[in-house]
């Protein structure tokens, strides 16, 4: 399976201002997926954003968007103005096209945001 | 969105009783899986079934025992559980078959606790 690092715990970020969360992956594959999930307290897996490798254009979402360099297997997560609502762990992702590993989620370990009022 | 139900939402069991976890998911996909999620850790796969069948049994141990008996429905049962085995577990659902956008959507977990 392929190994997904998120380098930072834990992120604070003053509401209204924007926050980056890193993420890298290891993969020798050209094509595949890559996604931010958010996990409120509530527990609840929401999915933030995905990201084709082979789209060279950055996925966007509302506040979210993400800076994909794929030479340097790297998929930060911007969060713009942000909000009280946004405090959760985010866990970035990373999903082959293989069929071997077909339907496999690699997650990394994950990083609490915490959004001061 | 309320497309992948799971119940119960928590649940305490000793070491010797029998339970089962119960995933619903409303979004008519064809692929479930099973995860688990302990502190500190990042999630792990443990189950995958697309269309029914088993396609992925990630080196659990035989007391986790998952059942599918319809591609809206997926259960993991329990028996003789360690304390370690304690944890957050989530189920989640795909389109499955392969589709090159295939994206999985979560329950909101069963926290397990063995005393």
């Amino acid at each position: 399976a392929q190994t997904v690092t998120q380098s930072q715990p834990e992120m604070s970020v003053q509401e209204a201002e924007t926050v980056t969360l890193s993420c890298t992956y290891d993969t020798s594959e050209s094509d595949y997926y890559l996604f931010w999930y958010k996990q409120p307290p509530s527990r609840q897996m929401i999915l933030v954003i995905r990201q084709e490798a082979y789209k060279q254009q950055n996925a966007t979402e509302n506040r979210f968007s993400v800076n994909f360099q794929k030479a340097a297997k790297s998929f930060s997560l911007k969060i713009s103005d942000s909000q009280l609502g946004d405090a959760a762990m985010y866990f970035c992702a990373y999903r082959s096209v293989s069929l071997a590993d077909d339907y496999k989620l690699s997650f990394g370990a994950g990083t609490t945001v915490t959004v001061r009022a | 969105e309320t497309g992948v139900t799971q119940t119960p939402r928590h649940l305490v069991m000793g070491m010797t009783n029998k339970k089962s976890l119960k995933c619903e998911q409303h979004l008519g996909h064809n692929a479930m899986y099973w995860y688990k999620q302990s502190a500190k850790k990042p999630l792990e796969l443990m189950f995958v079934y697309n269309f029914k069948e088993q396609t992925e049994n990630n080196s659990v141990p035989s007391r986790f025992s998952p059942e599918c008996p319809n591609s809206s429905h997926l259960f993991l049962h329990l028996h003789t559980l360690q304390p370690e085995d304690s944890a957050l577990y989530l189920c989640a659902s795909s389109q499955g078959g392969g589709a090159g956008t295939d994206t999985q959507y979560f329950g909101p977990g069963t926290r397990l606790t063995v005393l």
